[in-house]
């Protein structure tokens, strides 16, 4: 069973700083991987996607995947209330669809 | 902009009865899929398509089917609703490869008494 793990939270972060959200995953032999934001009553949308090891930035997000570890994890840099939300780390296994994790939700405090 | 359309945004149905969710994109995308989000579990595949008329079983199909008669159009389908299947349910395309990159309807919550 491919499986994809997140802390549930909530993880709370004071405005300004930086949110760390992590993510762990069963086989090595994965290759993409993706990062959904989803709001309270609002359907997922995609807002990170990484496929090579390393560090991929777009504005404030910053995606890090370490295929030998087999952890991905996203970093929202000087952290605003609207970034409080449910973070869905997925993972396509090669087998033509993503499998998702149950979700951080992340709380940003003013 | 992508957009993904599901018929209702609240259903309540009861026991037994025959349900149908519709999902709508206008993208022109190949890939539909069908997902059910309960609380601590996460979003879980039920079905998926990348064509007309084909369908792949996902990681929950008991107790759906789903139907894909035009591009744009995929629908799910409860044969006999029971009180496990009250849930949240998200239709999502993607453009094509290996299910990346989806875009999601607003949902269907489904209650059944």
């Amino acid at each position: 069973q491919k499986e994809v793990e997140q802390n549930s939270g909530p993880l709370s972060v004071p405005e300004g700083a930086i949110a760390s959200l992590n993510c762990t995953y069963s086989d090595r032999g994965s290759q993409s991987f993706f990062w959904y934001r989803q709001y309270s009553g609002k359907s997922p949308e995609l807002i990170m996607f990484i496929y090579s090891n390393g560090d991929k930035e777009d504005g404030r997000f910053t995606a890090q995947l370490n295929k030998a570890s087999q952890y991905v994890s996203l970093l929202i840099r000087d952290s605003q209330p609207s970034d409080s939300a449910t973070y869905l780390c997925a993972v396509n296994f090669g087998n033509e669809k993503l499998t998702f994790g149950t979700g951080t939700r992340l709380t940003i405090i003013p | 902009d992508v957009k993904v359309t599901q018929s209702s945004r609240y259903l309540v149905k009861r026991t037994g009865e025959k349900v149908f969710l519709e999902c709508v994109q206008d993208m022109d995308h190949e890939n539909m899929f069908w997902y059910r989000q309960d609380p601590g579990l996460g979003l879980r595949l039920i079905y998926f398509s990348y064509d007309v008329k084909m369908k792949e079983k996902g990681d929950i199909p008991e107790g759906y089917s789903v139907s894909r008669e035009k591009k744009e159009r995929f629908s799910l389908i409860l044969e006999s609703a029971s009180t496990n299947q009250t849930s949240m349910y998200l239709c999502a395309s993607s453009p094509g490869g290996a299910g990346e990159k989806l875009f999601f309807g607003s949902g269907t919550q489904l209650s059944v008494l």
